[in-house]
This record gives C-alpha cells, sequence and structure tokens, in this order.
C-alpha cells in the first residue's frame, strides 16, 4: 500500500487499556493522517500532521492522542480504551494531490 | 462544515451495464476531490483525482466529473466487471488542503 505500514493489523482491548497503534512512512511524505472507518461509513479525521513536531485535530480527536517525532512515524494512542473506540483505523499519507493509505488496523474494545 | 453525500448508498447492476455514482458536497471552497475504491477488509486505492480547476479526469473505464459550483462529482463506469464489486468513496480536500472528508460510500455489486 504505497509504502505505509500499520501495526497491528487485529487487537483486542478491554474498557480502560491503553494502546498504541504504529504508522510508519517511507516515501518521505510531510503530511500524514489518522482516519478510523465504523460500519457502512466513510472515514473520519482523527488527527493529521504536516510535518515532524506538527499535529492538529481531525473532526474526531477525543479519547486519542498522537505525536509526531519524526517524518517516518505518526504513532496513533488510545489511552483509555472505550467501546465507542471499536472501529478500523487507517492511516494515511500523502499530498494535496493524492493520498496513500495503510492497510489499516481493526480495533475491537470488550 | 463541508459535509459529503453519496448516493446511492448501494448499488446491483448486471454485468456490461454502464453506471454513474453520485457525490454531493456542501461547501464549494475545496482543493481537490478524489475517488477511492475499498474492496471487502481492505485499504483504500485512489482511482481519480480531481483537482478544483479541473472539469473531469479519466482512467480506462472510469470517468470522473466534478462541478464545483453544483457541489456534485460523479463517477461513471463503463461497461461494467464482476471485478468492480467494491465500495466506492468520494473524498474532498477542503481549500486548506489538510483536510479530507470523505462520504460514506456507495457499495456496488455487479452481477455475472
Amino acid at each position: 500500500n504505497a509504502g505505509v505500514t500499520q501495526t497491528p493489523k487485529f487487537r483486542i482491548l478491554k474498557i480502560g487499556q491503553s494502546m498504541t497503534l504504529q504508522c510508519t512512512q517511507d516515501m518521505n511524505h510531510n503530511y500524514m493522517y489518522w482516519y478510523r472507518q465504523d460500519p457502512g461509513m466513510g472515514l473520519k479525521l482523527i488527527y493529521y500532521s504536516v510535518g515532524a513536531g506538527i499535529t492538529d485535530k481531525g473532526e474526531v480527536p477525543n479519547g486519542y492522542n498522537v505525536s509526531r517525532s519524526t517524518t517516518e512515524d505518526f504513532p496513533l494512542r488510545l489511552e483509555l480504551a472505550a467501546p465507542s473506540q471499536t472501529s478500523v483505523y487507517f492511516c494515511g499519507i500523502g499530498s494535496t494531490d493524492t493520498q496513500y493509505f495503510g492497510p489499516g488496523t481493526r480495533l475491537t474494545v470488550l | 462544515k463541508q459535509e459529503v453525500t453519496q448516493i446511492p448508498a448501494a448499488l446491483s447492476v448486471p454485468e456490461g451495464e454502464n453506471l454513474v455514482l453520485n457525490c454531493s458536497f456542501t461547501d464549494s471552497a475545496i482543493y481537490n476531490l478524489q475517488w477511492f475504491r475499498q474492496d471487502p477488509g481492505k485499504g483504500l486505492t485512489s482511482l481519480l483525482l480531481i483537482q478544483s480547476s479541473q472539469r473531469e479526469q479519466t482512467s480506462g473505464r472510469l470517468n470522473a466529473s466534478l462541478d464545483k459550483s453544483s457541489g456534485r462529482s460523479t463517477l461513471y463506469i463503463a461497461a461494467s466487471q464482476p471485478g468492480d464489486s467494491a465500495t466506492y468513496l468520494c473524498a474532498v480536500t477542503t481549500s486548506g488542503g489538510f483536510k479530507t472528508i470523505f462520504g460514506a460510500g456507495t457499495r456496488l455489486f455487479v452481477k455475472a
């Protein structure tokens, strides 16, 4: 998927647990994004970054945190997992001309 | 606030039929519009991207048009094939160029 790697592919969490979703790119893009996709819905932007050290909130940032210490990595942190965070999470890279997406992380919170 | 709507939500057609998927957006101040394909359980594949200054883009059997003033885009698929079965997502990038808003998608099923 165009040089975007996401780990893990699947994860089951208990309510209140925390975890970090990893996203790594090897295409040297400044822009990176985190989206979530609920069943039958489109993607909703959680956070985005326009470069190392710069992040900003998207449409649905509550319950998540991000950091961008390098161009390659853009991890997404869930501090206190809730059932409402059950979703598929996609990391994207790109520019204003196009976007590429990773294969996704399927997260279930029980 | 930009909102993106796709109609229909689902579509089933016989093989060989030409079809049109619709996308509408509420704020015409966009940077570009992109059509993606998503196969079940998979990520997204970019199909076509139309810059705000363009009217259409073509790739093989696919043609996407953009009417920014009316807030509409269409994806035309010619001579549909069973392999075209997937969910098609429309996404608009805001004029700041940083945020991309997605529609809920159209699930297409092409019957052999």
